[in-house]
C-alpha cells in the first residue's frame, strides 16, 4: 500500500499570500496518478488537480499542481478568502487508492 | 449536469445491518467506476473500494475487505454500500464518488453529498 504524507499539517497564511502544500509518496507513482481535493466544513471534497498538474473543470488558475515520482506540490498563488479549507492528495496508480492525511489551510 | 445523490442519514444500533445508496443521473452511469470513501468524525478520507456498475467488477481496500459489501444495480443507476453487522466504529460520513473518463486511472471528479451513519446503543 502506498502511504501519502502531507505537510505541513496546518498552514497559517493571510489572504493574498502564496500557499505551498506538499504530498510525499512512499513509492514512486506511475504516470503521475496524483490528485488534489479541497474540502470545506460540512461539504463533500471537490477535485482541484488530477494527473499531478491538470486543473479540473472550473478550477481557477491560481491553483496549480506539480511534481512527479514521490514528491508533489499544490500551489495557490494568491489566497482568496474562500481558499481556506482542508486539502487532501490521493494516488490512484496502485490499489488501494490511498489519501494523504490532509493539510488544513487556516487564516492567520 | 451529472450528479450523485446519496440516501439520507442513518442511526442504527450495534449489530444491525444497513445498506446505503448512491444514485447517478444520466445514461452513462454504468460506464464509470464508482467508489466509496469513509470519513470518520474530524478525520481524513479513506478509500474503501470501487465498482464498475456495467459488470459489477469490484475492488476493495484490504482495510475494508470482508467488513463491507459494495454492489450496484445498473438498471436503476445505483451503487450500494452495505454492512451485515454494524459496529460503533462504523460511525462516519460515507461518500460515493465517480472516477473520470479514464476509468479508475482517473481521479474522483464527481462526489455525492455524503451519508452520515451513526451507530450507537
Amino acid at each position: 500500500e502506498i502511504v501519502l504524507t502531507q505537510s505541513p499539517g496546518t498552514l497559517s497564511l493571510s489572504p493574498g499570500e502564496r500557499a505551498t502544500l506538499s504530498c510525499r509518496a512512499s513509492q514512486s507513482l506511475s504516470s503521475s496518478y496524483l490528485a488534489w481535493y479541497q474540502q470545506k466544513p460540512s461539504q463533500a471534497p471537490r477535485l482541484l488537480i488530477y494527473g499531478a498538474s491538470s486543473r479540473a473543470t472550473g478550477i481557477p488558475d491560481r491553483f496549480s499542481g506539480s511534481g512527479s515520482g514521490t514528491d508533489f506540490t499544490l500551489t495557490i498563488s494568491r489566497l482568496e478568502p474562500e481558499d481556506f479549507a482542508v486539502y487532501f492528495c490521493q494516488q490512484y496508480g496502485s490499489s488501494p487508492f490511498t489519501f494523504g492525511q490532509g493539510t488544513k489551510l487556516e487564516i492567520k | 449536469e451529472v450528479q450523485l445523490v446519496q440516501s439520507g442519514a442513518e442511526v442504527k444500533n450495534p449489530g444491525e445491518s444497513l445498506k446505503i445508496s448512491c444514485k447517478g443521473s444520466g445514461d452513462s452511469f454504468i460506464t464509470y467506476w464508482i467508489g466509496w470513501v469513509r470519513q470518520m468524525p474530524g478525520k481524513g478520507l479513506e478509500w474503501m473500494g470501487i465498482i464498475y456498475p456495467g459488470d459489477s467488477d469490484t475492488r476493495y481496500s484490504p482495510s475494508f475487505q470482508g467488513q463491507v459489501t459494495i454492489s450496484a444495480d445498473k438498471s436503476i443507476s445505483t451503487a450500494y454500500l452495505q454492512w451485515s453487522s454494524l459496529k460503533a466504529s462504523d460511525t462516519a460520513m460515507y461518500y460515493c464518488a465517480r472516477h473520470g473518463l479514464r476509468g479508475y486511472r482517473d481521479a474522483f471528479d464527481i462526489w455525492g453529498q455524503g451519508t452520515m451513519v451513526t451507530v450507537s446503543s
